[in-house]
């Protein structure tokens, strides 16, 4: 049974400091691995897809690279912003069209 | 990729009575999911919805609880049954991706049992 784990689960940095968040999978058969951001009370909103076959993905100040054999992917997020406060959960499927299944999820607070 | 429409946004709820969330999808797909978010917990799969058929549940969720509508490939429902304050969750509803893109997910239902 795949097992998804995000550390640290909290983090708090002042603005203009690099964040880099975490996720560990216990399976490497995997098919997608996607980045999602989440505000209080909110849905989720996509902000990176890693296909099984690629390394990286970059999107703005956002990179998330893809280790399948360590098992892990980690999201960067350059130049941090206190709009980047949020939850930042990972979540991989194991064939197209499966259920995803999630990380625990890292809480960010970007200081002003 | 999909754009989902998720309704209500949140509602408070008297315990012993039913909630219908809906889903509205712009776009015809083959699989829809609904998920839970317990309070400060990650996404916990409720069921998968395809077209045409009966909802595959996820273990500890029962048909009687949620059951689910699926009448046609842009549109679906869930019903929570019979609520409890343990049924206070946001509640959000997702599709599976084209070839290339990432799963999309409704805004959430946030529900309070009181």
């Amino acid at each position: 049974k795949q097992e998804v784990t995000q550390i640290p689960a909290a983090l708090s940095v002042p603005e203009g400091e690099n964040l880099v968040l975490n996720c560990s999978f216990t399976d490497s058969a995997i098919y997608n691995l996607q980045w999602f951001r989440q505000d209080p009370g909110k849905g989720l909103t996509s902000l990176l897809l890693i296909q099984s076959s690629q390394r990286e993905q970059t999107s703005g100040r956002l990179n998330a690279s893809l280790d399948k054999s360590s098992g892990r992917s980690t999201l960067y997020i350059a130049a941090s912003q206190p709009g980047d406060s949020a939850t930042y959960l990972c979540a991989l499927n194991k064939a197209a069209g499966n259920k995803l299944t999630f990380g625990g999820g890292t809480r960010v607070l970007v200081k002003p | 990729s999909a754009v989902i429409s998720q309704k209500p946004s949140r509602d408070i709820c008297q315990r012993g009575t039913s909630l219908t969330i809906q889903c509205q999808v712009d776009s015809q797909v083959t699989m829809m999911f609904w998920y839970r978010q317990q309070p400060g917990q990650s996404l916990t799969l409720i069921a998968t919805a395809n077209q045409g058929s009966e909802a595959t549940y996820e273990s500890g969720f029962v048909i009687d609880k949620f059951p689910i509508s699926r009448p046609n490939l842009t549109f679906s429902t869930l019903t929570v049954s019979n609520m409890s304050p343990e049924d206070s969750s946001i509640y959000l509803c997702s599709v599976a991706p084209r070839q290339g893109y990432g799963y999309t997910f409704g805004s959430g239902t946030r529900l309070t049992v009181v």
